[in-house]
């Protein structure tokens, strides 16, 4: 069964300091890679989306890395700031050769950014 | 730049009640689903559609249905609530979902929905 851990479950840090998250998949052969940002009370918005063949991309302070190899990704913060509380997801969608059923979400990493 | 429209934002139901949860988009995008999120958990595909008049299952579709009859709404309908269906519902839309698509999909804010 296609798996996505993510990990710490919750991380509380201090405004301005940098953070990564982790997320591990057992989804193989796989498409692509996504992270998104979940406000509390709000829809999940995409940040990144990398290919297998990707090793990196960033959006903003936001940046996503990919080792296909070990099956991980992470997601860096740099210079947090306290928009940045939010739950982020981790979603990977297999290589199935069609269909749009089959991304496997992950529970989130919930981050608290304090002044 | 409305996006995805969810209606209701919230609602209580007692078991056993109907109720429908309205989806729209105005982007164009044939690809349209259902999740569900749960305290704790990641979120679970309902049902799904690929265009106007075509709709699929998903990982959870049990006690829900769905109709796609235009481009634009994806309406979910809870036939008989049940307390298991306490759950956030969100709607989502993307221009393509194949396998090799890099589409983003985009959601709404959800509705939060209690069965007491």
């Amino acid at each position: 069964k296609n798996q996505v851990e993510q990990s710490p479950q919750s991380l509380i840090i201090l405004e301005g300091k940098n953070c990564t998250l982790q997320c591990n998949y057992t989804v193989s052969p796989f498409s692509n890679l996504r992270w998104y940002k979940q406000d509390t009370g709000r829809g999940p918005v995409s940040l990144t989306i990398m290919t297998f063949s990707e090793n990196t991309k960033s959006n903003g302070r936001y940046t996503a890395t990919l080792d296909a190899d070990t099956k991980q990704s992470s997601l860096h913060i740099t210079a947090s700031q306290l928009s940045d509380s939010a739950s982020y997801i981790c979603v990977v969608r297999p290589y199935s050769g069609g269909g749009a059923d089959g991304l496997t979400f992950g529970k989130g990493t919930h981050l608290i950014i304090q002044p | 730049n409305a996006g995805v429209t969810q209606t209701p934002k919230f609602r209580i139901l007692k078991i056993g009640q109907s109720m429908t949860l309205q989806c729209t988009q105005d982007m164009n995008h044939n690809y349209m689903y259902w999740y569900r999120q749960d305290p704790g958990m990641g979120l679970k595909l309902i049902y799904y559609s690929v265009g106007a008049g075509i709709t699929d299952k998903g990982e959870v579709p049990n006690g829900y249905n769905v109709s796609r009859s235009t481009t634009e709404d994806f309406p979910l309908r809870l036939e008989l609530a049940a307390p298991s269906q306490t759950s956030v519902y969100f709607c989502a839309s993307s221009y393509s979902q194949g396998a090799m698509s890099n589409q983003p999909q985009h959601f709404g804010d959800g509705t939060r929905l209690s069965i007491l």
